[in-house]
């Protein structure tokens, strides 16, 4: 059982937006500003898309954004494209080590 | 070019060692920490551990201590995760991934190597 709670599965038409929760504790995400989200291609090493919550790294598209709200942090993806298709995992601080959601399988429709 | 390169998939039996090595180029390994990331077949991420690059004192997540060991040879910019006494269960994928803030943010990670115990 992972430390964050993720939904194992969304999906959604292209063109369209969804939003991937991430619910922890007052402990990881809703005690720091420290939660991350990669994406994973089957096959593929992580990469990394938003960090400290709402950050973009250099080179990630606009149409990722991260938010937070109490325990529970969230990616939205807009406009998606086939090439969203993909794992997705959020993680945080806890204390002195990191944390893993359990992941959630984006389907493009 | 900033990247971290790990070395092959290895195929063990059950109680030996395996070494897996993962380079740090396009940047200072000592300028950043380096953590470690399993994958099981089919399974999510779990996090290892990190190594502080500038001390080398490693910090192992529950789970992780005992048979594991993280080390670094900064003179070839390189740092190791070595795994004893092998079990089936150790079957994953393991990732080496550079922290690029201190606080979590995994920017830049090694392609991963496959580690496989089968008798």
């Amino acid at each position: 059982q992972s430390a964050l709670t993720q939904p194992a599965s969304v999906s959604g038409s292209p063109g369209q937006s969804i939003t991937i929760s991430c619910t922890g504790t007052s402990s990881d995400v809703g005690g720091y500003n420290y939660v991350s989200w990669y994406q994973q291609h089957p096959g593929k090493a992580p990469k990394l898309m938003i960090y400290e919550v709402s950050n973009r790294p250099s080179g990630v598209s606009n149409r990722f954004s991260g938010s937070k709200s109490g325990n529970t942090a969230s990616l939205t993806i807009s406009g998606l494209q086939a090439e969203d298709e993909a794992d997705y995992y959020c993680s945080s601080y806890k204390t002195g080590r990191t944390v893993f959601g359990g992941g959630t399988k984006l389907t493009v429709l | 070019q900033v990247q971290l390169v790990q070395s092959g998939s290895e195929l063990k039996k059950p109680g030996a060692s395996v070494k897996v090595s993962c380079k740090a180029s396009g940047y200072t390994l000592t300028s950043h920490a380096m953590n470690w990331v399993r994958q099981a077949p089919g399974q999510g991420l779990e996090w290892m551990g990190w190594m502080n690059t500038n001390t080398g004192n490693p910090t192992y997540a529950q789970g992780f201590t005992g048979r594991f060991v993280y080390s670094l040879d900064t003179s070839v910019s390189t740092a190791y995760l070595q795994i004893s006494s092998l079990k089936a269960e150790d079957t994953a994928v393991y990732y080496c991934a550079r922290d690029l803030t201190g606080n979590d943010a995994f920017d830049i990670w090694g392609q991963g190597t496959m580690v496989t115990v089968s008798s």
